[in-house]
């Protein structure tokens, strides 16, 4: 049962534009959530989060949207720069108390690709 | 620098026998997971600590799986008569709860090959 799920394998976007990585959830007792990058054979890398008091949390370059009625989150990144390239993931931990508080529960990934 | 650390990077054992993986997590973090990855998918949980005490285990830690956090510091993983189903990237992460949020931070991850 997947819980959090990413649809998109992979995502190609020219330097500058804006990329939209998109995550949906299925746990309502879901209430924080993360996205990390990754480069291959390193570990994640902590970005940005939102917890579900918010519907918008912003760094930078990176912005996280939160739908808590469509269980949906997307993590925008502008402008893209050919660094950004790598995998993608959203994760998911419930509230405190919850069984699902702490432990991250993570999408399958998407590949982005950000060319010059 | 004060990120967390893993060791090894890279293991490759025979089948059957038995590995063991150290983390060391940053220095006031009190919470420290292990994660276990495989191609194509994302990190999935094992198990965590908090202090000292492993206060979860997920039901894909068998019985040849064990992790031990001794003083609340540094955490090994275990596994016994590995299979060739072990192989994979082994992540640790730690955390200090604040405001009730829980930001995990992963270490470089080990590598662990089974042949």
């Amino acid at each position: 049962d997947q819980q959090v799920k990413q649809n998109s394998p992979s995502l190609s976007v020219q330097e500058g534009r804006i990329s939209i990585l998109n995550c949906d959830y299925t746990n309502s007792m879901f209430d924080y959530f993360l996205w990390y990058k990754k480069y291959p054979a390193e570990g994640p890398t902590f970005l940005i989060s939102i917890s579900s008091i918010k519907d918008k949390n912003e760094d930078g370059r990176f912005t996280v949207f939160l739908n808590k009625s469509a269980k949906h989150l997307s993590l925008h990144i502008v402008p893209s720069q050919p660094g950004d390239s790598a995998v993608y993931f959203c994760a998911a931990s419930g509230r405190a108390g919850g069984t699902s508080y702490g432990k991250l529960t993570f999408g399958q990934g998407t590949i982005l690709t950000v060319h010059p | 620098d004060t990120g967390v650390s893993q060791d090894p990077r890279h293991k490759i054992t025979k089948r059957g026998q038995n590995v063991t993986f150290r983390c060391d997590p940053i220095s006031e973090h009190n919470r420290l997971y292990w994660y276990r990855q495989t191609l194509g998918q994302g990190p999935e949980f094992l198990t965590y600590f908090q202090n000292e005490a492993q206060l979860e285990k997920s039901r894909l830690l068998s019985d040849r799986f064990s992790a031990e956090r001794p003083k609340g510091s540094f955490s090994t993983l275990e596994i016994q008569r590995t299979e060739q189903g072990d192989s994979a990237m082994y992540l640790c992460a730690s955390s200090l709860v604040a405001g009730g949020l829980d930001t995990q931070y992963f270490g470089p991850g080990t590598r662990l090959t089974v042949l």
